[in-house]
Order: structure tokens, then C-alpha cells, then sequence
């Protein structure tokens, strides 16, 4: 089983609304996690990082995570075609300090 | 500032050629990492680097050779790899610290023929 997942998409959104993304994890992986916008052919940049149950707003972006249910989601309000790209979900694993990634999600905002 | 820099930016090399990628970051980070990623998949954890000291090898073949020689540089040496090793490498970095917010450099795309 996959310790970090995430739905492939691509998910399509109009210009302006909002597009929410999520991710699910499993027991072994830690208690932080993380969102970054990758463009085709760049690296990862990152978007958010949470850590608490509750809501962190950053501009056009709110990460949500809910420990009792174990997923984590990012949306995007307002969303603007140059906000296209793949988002990976990152929990990171505390004992092996290292990132365990979802496959990402694909979104096209449509103009 | 949170950059981590690459080179080279795109590398092509022989099955038979020795190559290295260089990192750096100048964040006063203490752990660093090299990932893989083929087209289309996430990253995946190839080395992890805490206070210079190799802390995490995920099983990587021997063609792949990383090397810290302080704080801020990290190195992978490349010998003797296959066409299916060609890939995004990506280095990154991290305080060290419990929360560990990774940074992402550019990364350097690899092309083994």
C-alpha cells in the first residue's frame, strides 16, 4: 500500500474558481506535510507546509489537514491558467528524514 | 533566500563516460538530499546527507556515488550507467531541524545513451 496518494487527474477547472486537490496517507508516515506546484520539465516548488489539524491560508492557497481522517488538501481560489501544473502532496517520514510523495495530481485551468 | 543551485542544468554521457553533479546551498542548511525522477512519477529518495555524514541510501546502485564535502556542496558521481537511469536529478535541502521543509534546486536532466 501506498503511504502517500493522491488522484492523477488531470482536473480541470475554469478560470476564477476554485480548485481543490487532495491527498490521503497512511499510519507509518509523519505528521508534517507539504504541497509543491511542479511545471512541466522544472522541479518542485513549494507551495505549503502544515503540521497542525486546521486550515493555513497563504495568499490564493489554504491547506487543510484533518489527522482523524488522515488526508491533507490544498485549494486554489481564484485559480489562474499559469496556476497549471502537477501538485505532490509530501508527508515526511521523521525517523528516515525523508519526503514520501503522492504521484500527484494534474491541473489545467481553463482560460 | 532559498536557493539550492545545479550543474549542470542538461548532461548527456556514454554508458562507458564518469560524470559528476554538483549542489550548493549556501542557507546554512545541514541536510541535503538527491532525488530521481522519472517522466510522469514523483520524486524518489535516492541519498540523504545529515551534518555531512550519509544517513540514508535507498538501496541505489553503485554506478551512483554521492559525496559531501562540506556543509554546503553535495556531489553525485555518475560511472558506468544505463540508458534507464536517465532522469531528473534533483538535489535539495533542509535545516535539519524536526519540521524539515525541503528546498528544490533546478535539477539537472540526465541523458544516458
Amino acid at each position: 500500500q501506498k503511504e502517500v496518494e493522491q488522484n492523477s487527474g488531470p482536473l480541470s477547472v475554469p478560470e476564477g474558481a476554485i480548485a481543490s486537490l487532495n491527498c490521503t496517507y497512511s499510519d507509518r508516515v509523519s505528521q508534517s506535510f507539504f504541497w509543491y506546484r511542479q511545471y512541466s520539465g522544472k522541479s518542485p516548488e513549494l507551495i505549503m507546509s502544515i503540521y497542525s489539524n486546521g486550515d493555513k491560508e497563504d495568499g490564493r492557497f489554504t491547506a487543510q489537514l484533518n489527522k482523524a481522517s488522515q488526508y491533507v488538501s490544498l485549494l486554489i481560489r481564484d485559480s489562474q491558467p499559469s496556476d497549471s501544473a502537477t501538485y505532490l502532496c509530501a508527508a515526511l517520514d521523521t525517523g528516515r528524514r525523508a519526503l514520501t510523495f503522492g504521484s500527484g495530481t494534474r491541473l489545467q485551468v481553463q482560460p | 533566500d532559498t536557493e539550492v543551485t545545479q550543474t549542470p542544468k542538461h548532461l548527456v554521457m556514454g554508458m562507458t563516460n564518469k560524470k559528476s553533479l554538483k549542489c550548493e546551498q549556501h542557507m546554512g542548511h545541514r541536510a541535503m538530499y538527491w532525488y530521481k525522477q522519472k517522466a510522469k512519477k514523483p520524486p524518489e529518495l535516492m541519498f540523504v546527507y545529515s551534518y555531512e555524514k550519509l544517513s540514508i541510501n535507498e538501496s541505489v546502485p553503485s554506478r551512483f556515488s554521492p559525496e559531501c564535502p562540506n556543509s554546503s556542496l553535495l556531489n553525485l558521481h555518475l560511472h558506468a550507467l544505463q540508458p534507464e537511469d536517465s532522469a531528473l536529478y534533483l538535489c535539495a535541502s533542509s535545516q535539519g531541524a524536526s519540521q524539515e521543509t525541503q528546498y528544490f534546486g533546478p535539477g539537472t536532466r540526465l541523458l544516458v545513451l
